[in-house]
Order: structure tokens, then sequence, then C-alpha cells
């Protein structure tokens, strides 16, 4: 079975520009959730989606968005980017984003902003 | 109160020894603690988890062992191998959402 998997693998911008970024979860898996990690830290939690609802969102500015289709994958959109947003951007999904449903990550997209 | 605290920050040992990580968090409503691991280019992967109601749980050669007074938590891998050597991550979350990680720990497994 495929795990989840994410579009682009790398992305270059320069300040300013707007990206998005694409997640495809585990097949039956309904819940969605979108982490950064900056390089040499643990990952940071910015969104959760379940069943195309917005379930939780971590601290991070308006300029962050995402939503979620109804073959349940998922897009981050990042405006007006700045060069802090330089990241790994893990998306991660499990069957229902309940307690005891491990989550299950891509392999991330590496963001560089020039 | 949402932080989880990792240590420590970086890890060294032989092959067949036993590394041990640690982990502190401060928020009671956490309700379930993943261990994952990741290797360079690749996302984490979950390792081994754990509700506050159980004091052990082994699968394999990975142990965590759980302080629900201390809130404290640790990862143990028995005999490790080269192979082993990878970022660990501790992360908690309440009800299975908005998941907190700790800022990872660098181990190293010698030949």
């Amino acid at each position: 079975d495929a795990g989840v998997t994410q579009s682009p693998t790398h992305l270059i911008k320069t300040r300013g520009q707007q990206v998005t970024l694409r997640c495809s979860p585990i097949s039956g898996h309904k819940s969605v959730s979108w982490y950064q990690q900056v390089l040499g830290q643990g990952p940071q939690f910015i969104f959760q989606y379940y069943e195309k609802e917005e379930r939780g969102r971590g601290n991070f500015p308006d300029r962050f968005s995402a939503r979620q289709f109804p073959n349940y994958s998922s897009e981050l959109n990042v405006n007006a980017l700045l060069l802090g947003d330089s990241a790994l951007y893990l998306c991660a999904s499990s069957p229902r984003g309940e307690v005891n449903q491990p989550q299950h990550f891509g392999d991330g997209t590496r963001l560089s902003i020039l | 109160q949402q932080q989880v605290k990792q240590s420590p920050q970086s890890l060294i040992v032989q092959k067949g020894g036993i590394p041990i990580i640690n982990c502190a968090y401060e928020n009671t409503a956490f309700d379930y603690f993943p261990w994952y691991q990741q290797f360079p280019g690749k996302g984490p992967a979950l390792l081994i988890a754990i509700r506050p109601d159980v004091s052990e749980k082994k699968e394999g050669r990975f142990t965590i062992s759980f302080n629900k007074s201390a809130k404290q938590f640790s990862l143990h891998i028995m005999d490790s191998q080269p192979g082993d050597s990878a970022t660990y991550f501790c992360a908690a979350s309440r009800s299975g959402q908005n998941f907190v990680f700790g800022p990872g720990t660098r181990l190293s497994v010698l030949p």
C-alpha cells in the first residue's frame, strides 16, 4: 500500500511569492495534518483537517492556510513568503485523527526561500 | 505548557549498548505519547507509542517507560545497532490532535 505522498519534493521560491504544497494520505485515512520542520528542530504543528473540516491550528500567521478535498487529499498554501519559511514541510495522515491512532508521515517538501 | 522537553540533544553509544532518551511535559491533558525515528531526507516514522494509563510498553528492541506523576517518559533501545543511528523525537497529543514534538536527539551507534 502506498504511504503518504507529498509533492513537490523540492521547491525554490523568492521572498514575497506564494506556494502550494500537496499531500495524498494513506488510502482510507481521513485526517491530514501539516507540520513545519526547521533544520535541526522537531516538527511544529500547523493544521489538522478531518472530513474537510479544520480540527486544529498551530501558532502560525494567517499567511498559512490549508484545505482538504473530498478525496481527503490536502493542500497547504503559504502567501508572502519570508526567508524564515525555509523548512521541510511534512504531511501526516491518520484514520480519524483520534487518540491511539498513529500519524504516518510523508517524506516532506523541502522549501527554500531565496 | 504546550512544550515537550527532550534530552540529551545528542548521544553516542557502542553497538550493543542501551541508549536512553528522556522527555518531559507539562500539560496533564496530553493522553498519547509516541516516539518517532527520522533518517536524513525522510519523514519521521512511528516507532512506538504509549497511553498514560500504562507504565511500560515494549515492541521489539524498543521500550517506553512512562512516569505519570513526574510527567516524564523515556525511550530505551536494547541491543542498539549502527542502523539505529538517526534522530529520535518524542511527541505528545491530546485526543490525537495538535501533536507537540520535542526538539530531537541525534543518536550515533558506533560499530
